[in-house]
Order: C-alpha cells, then sequence, then structure tokens
C-alpha cells in the first residue's frame, strides 16, 4: 500500500517569512496530492491540491509542488501570517475517491510574531 | 449546509464504558468515514462506508471497536469496553461519489481514564 511520509514534524518561522513542508510517497501510481489545514479545535479542511499531470499550483500565497520522478510534493506558504498556524496534513491517493487517501503524520506550524 | 456534525464534542469516561460517538454527513454525499488522530500515528483511517454499506473495515484496531450507519445521515462509532489507549480525537468525514475532496467533522477529544 502507499506509504507518506512527511516532514519536519515542527516548523517555525517568523511572520512574513516562508514556509516549506516536505512530503514524500512509495506508490508510482499515486495522481493525486491534496493539503489539509487544521486549525485549533477544528477537523482538517482541504486547501491547495495538484494532479500529477502538473507540477505547480499556486493560489494565492500557497503553491504546491510536484516531483514525480523523486516521488516528493511540497508546500509553500510564502508571506506568512498568524492565522497560517496549524497542523497541515500532504495526502496521496491513487484516484477514484476519497477512500484511496493516505495521509502523512502533519506538521505543526508555528507563525512567531 | 451545515458540514459534517459530530456530537459529542469531548467525552470523559472511565475505563470499560461503552462510548458512543455520532456523526451527521453532508446531506447527498454517499462516503463516510471514520478516522482516529493521535500525536503519534496521525490520522487514521478505522473504516468507512459507501451508500450506508461498510467497505473497508481494516483500520479498525480490534473487535473493541464497531460502526453503523442505519441511514444516509447518521452513523455512529462504538467502543466497547474502552481502554485508556483509545483516547484520541475521531473524526467523521465524508465526500461524494469519486470525488476524492474530504469535508471533516469537527473531531470528538475522547478521553479514558
Amino acid at each position: 500500500g502507499e506509504n507518506v511520509e512527511q516532514h519536519p514534524s515542527t516548523l517555525s518561522v517568523q511572520e512574513g517569512d516562508s514556509a516549506v513542508i516536505k512530503c514524500t510517497y512509495s506508490d508510482s501510481a499515486s495522481n493525486y496530492f491534496p493539503w489539509y489545514k487544521q486549525e485549533l479545535g477544528k477537523g482538517p479542511q482541504l486547501i491547495i491540491d495538484i494532479r500529477s499531470n502538473v507540477g505547480e499550483k499556486k493560489d494565492q500565497r500557497i503553491a504546491v509542488t510536484l516531483n514525480k520522478t523523486a516521488k516528493h510534493f511540497s508546500l509553500h506558504i510564502t508571506e506568512t501570517q498568524p492565522e497560517d498556524s496549524a497542523v497541515y496534513f500532504c495526502a496521496a491517493s491513487s484516484g477514484g475517491g476519497a477512500d484511496g487517501l493516505t495521509f502523512g503524520k502533519g506538521t505543526h506550524l508555528i507563525i512567531q510574531p | 449546509d451545515a458540514g459534517v456534525i459530530q456530537s459529542p464534542r469531548h467525552e470523559v469516561t472511565e475505563m470499560g464504558q461503552e462510548v458512543t460517538l455520532r456523526c451527521k454527513p453532508i446531506s447527498g454525499h454517499d462516503y463516510l468515514f471514520w478516522y482516529r488522530q493521535t500525536m503519534m500515528r496521525g490520522l487514521e483511517l478505522l473504516i468507512y462506508f459507501n451508500n450506508n454499506v461498510p467497505i473497508d473495515d481494516s483500520g479498525m484496531p480490534e473487535d473493541r471497536f464497531s460502526a453503523k450507519m442505519p441511514n444516509a445521515s447518521f452513523s455512529t462509532l462504538k467502543i466497547q469496553p474502552s481502554e485508556p489507549r483509545d483516547s484520541a480525537v475521531y473524526f467523521c468525514a465524508s465526500s461524494f461519489l469519486t470525488s476524492e475532496k474530504l469535508f471533516f467533522g469537527s473531531g470528538t477529544q475522547l478521553s479514558v481514564l
């Protein structure tokens, strides 16, 4: 089955700086890679996703990059703000529905004022 | 729509007691998932249903755990008897058809003393 590794487990950055979270996956058949954000006391919420037919996707201050050859993908947050503080999860799926999603263990992002 | 609704938000119980967690998925969603979140293991898929039918329960840790979905708008996860190692946050999530996007509830924080 799929195995998703996520690093780092905790990341502390100064407000205004950039943050990068990295994930690797094992199954070469995986073709869908979402990122979820979990704020304190809430459930995870999808913030951005990418499919294997593209290498990069952006949405305002967040972007995701994918390297299929190396089987890794990353989340980039620029100009970090206090509201970016949360736990971020990456996931991978070979498609066909949410039943195929395998999650990483999460990264606790702390934005220092 | 109010989103995925879980109850209770917090549950504190003593070892050996029965615990029942409840979930109401988003109307029209035909997939329902139960996840468990711990610091050590991250998000673990316990079981999921499609059109009220359990499809994969391989993530259920042992026979003390059971889940039901009597209709399209309600599901329960039961632990009997509960043990301290069951302490975790339990999430319910739903999705629609073959969409990979998961909608999570706010979770139930379970503490077994």
